[in-house]
């Protein structure tokens, strides 16, 4: 069974800190993984996919990937109130798998 | 550009009733995945349909099926629903098959009472 595992949170993190968000996936032939952010009662939005190791940088957030410990992991730099999702982490080989999310609470 | 569309938003069935949903993605685009998002399993891959044609499947039983118009609109049909089947579905489009960037419909909610 091809899993992706999230810890489903609350993470809480003070506005300005760096949050830390983690995933690990069991399927060693998955060759891409993406982070997606969904509001309450709104749809999953992409932020970044990533398919080599190591850092992928987009303006606050940095993907991180490590295929030898099958390890994803998103930094989100100077967190903002607006930054309050649940954040998904996927992983692809033939199909896409998605873990079941972390809430993120940041705190004004 | 107008986004990815799906009708309708909200829809209430009975169990053993079969139910369509629809998916309009953005133009351009000529891939469509559809998943369902329940609280308990999270978001799951139903199938992915690319030139009218499904190329992907999930794990799902044989009373979820779709198919893809030569627009790229796609429907999918749930028959015999369960309660289970209660659920958000969302519909996400891409410009090809296996494109990394999807883009998600706002969804349809069905529950099945």
């Amino acid at each position: 069974q091809k899993e992706v595992e999230q810890n489903s949170g609350p993470l809480s993190v003070p506005e300005g800190a760096i949050a830390s968000l983690n995933c690990t996936y069991s399927d060693r032939g998955s060759q891409s993984f993406f982070w997606y952010r969904q509001y309450s009662g709104k749809s999953p939005e992409l932020i970044m996919f990533i398919y080599s190791n190591g850092d992928k940088e987009d303006g606050r957030f940095t993907a991180q990937l490590n295929k030898a410990s099958q390890y994803v992991s998103l930094l989100i730099r100077d967190s903002q109130p607006s930054d309050s999702a649940t954040y998904l982490c996927a992983g692809r080989d033939d199909k896409i798998i998605f873990g079941k999310g972390t809430r993120l609470h940041i705190l004004p | 550009k107008a986004g990815v569309t799906q009708t309708p938003r909200y829809l209430i069935k009975t169990r053993g009733q079969q139910v369509t949903l629809s998916c309009s993605p953005i133009s351009g685009h000529r891939s469509v995945s559809w998943y369902q998002q329940t609280p308990g399993q999270g978001l799951q891959f139903l199938f992915e349909y690319f030139s009218e044609t499904q190329r992907n499947k999930g794990n799902f039983p044989g009373r979820f099926s779709g198919r893809q118009f030569s627009n790229s609109r796609s429907e999918m049909n749930v028959s015999t629903l369960e309660l289970g089947d209660s659920a958000l579905y969302l519909c996400a489009s891409s410009l090809e098959w296996g494109a990394d960037t999807q883009y998600f419909g706002p969804g349809t909610r069905l529950t099945v009472l």
